[in-house]
């Protein structure tokens, strides 16, 4: 397995603004997974972007990678309170190696 | 409505006693995986399961163990606890690398 690196590590943006965190990886990818952990809770899934894929949607979240720069961002429009959270990418290797690996996440808090 | 669970939500515990921290899914998935996870930090994988009677270990060396005599339940076991062992545990299954996963709320446990 190996891991992504978010970045920033964290991000403070006032509600109705848009939040953009981005995830390094280093080697080749078959998908990478964007996951939210609200405090003191469990992960979830956000959205799944596979290595043949530049971009997807998903209501208010926009995700997208490049492979040749082995990044990928995601960003969340029209912030709202409720998206206060770390957010984790997750790359899953191109052999398919089970068991993911997180990073430190990027700390997202939306201000009132 | 499928889901993970883990019981118990908190646990408060003496050094020395034996613990087991429970997981059950309803989503019938063959992966199920054991995650530790320290407030504000990366988590690390411990335990994994392909299927019925497979563990395998993690990342991350633990004094921990692992069962998966039924599908739907996947176990860990602390023989001994000590303060160390003071951490969130995250359980979750999956389908597989090239699926999400989907994570129970986590178990938070205090070794005093």
């Amino acid at each position: 397995s190996q891991q992504g690196e978010e970045d920033p590590q964290a991000l403070s943006i006032q509600e109705g603004e848009n939040a953009t965190m981005n995830c390094s990886y280093k080697t080749s990818i078959n998908n990478l997974q964007w996951y939210r952990q609200n405090s003191g809770r469990g992960l979830v899934h956000l959205i799944l972007i596979r290595s043949n894929e530049r971009e997807k949607h998903s209501g208010r979240l926009r995700v997208t990678l490049d492979t040749s720069k082995k990044s990928s961002s995601l960003l969340i429009t029209a912030s709202r309170a409720a998206d206060t959270a770390s957010y984790f990418c997750a790359p899953t290797l191109e052999g398919g190696a089970d068991g993911l690996t997180f990073g430190k996440g990027t700390h997202l808090i939306i201000q009132p | 409505e499928a889901d993970i669970y883990q019981t118990p939500r908190y646990l408060v515990i003496g050094t020395g006693k034996k613990i087991t921290l429970e997981c059950s899914q309803t989503m019938g998935h063959d992966k199920m995986y054991w995650y530790q996870q320290d407030p504000g930090m990366e988590l690390h994988l411990i335990h994994y399961s392909y299927g019925v009677n497979s563990t395998e270990k993690g990342d991350l060396s633990s004094e921990s163990t692992v069962s998966r005599i039924r599908t739907e339940h996947f176990p860990l076991t602390l023989e001994s606890a000590r303060p160390s062992h003071t951490s969130q545990y995250l359980c979750a299954s999956s389908n597989g690398p090239f699926y999400g996963y989907t994570f129970g709320s986590g178990t938070r446990l205090t070794v005093v």
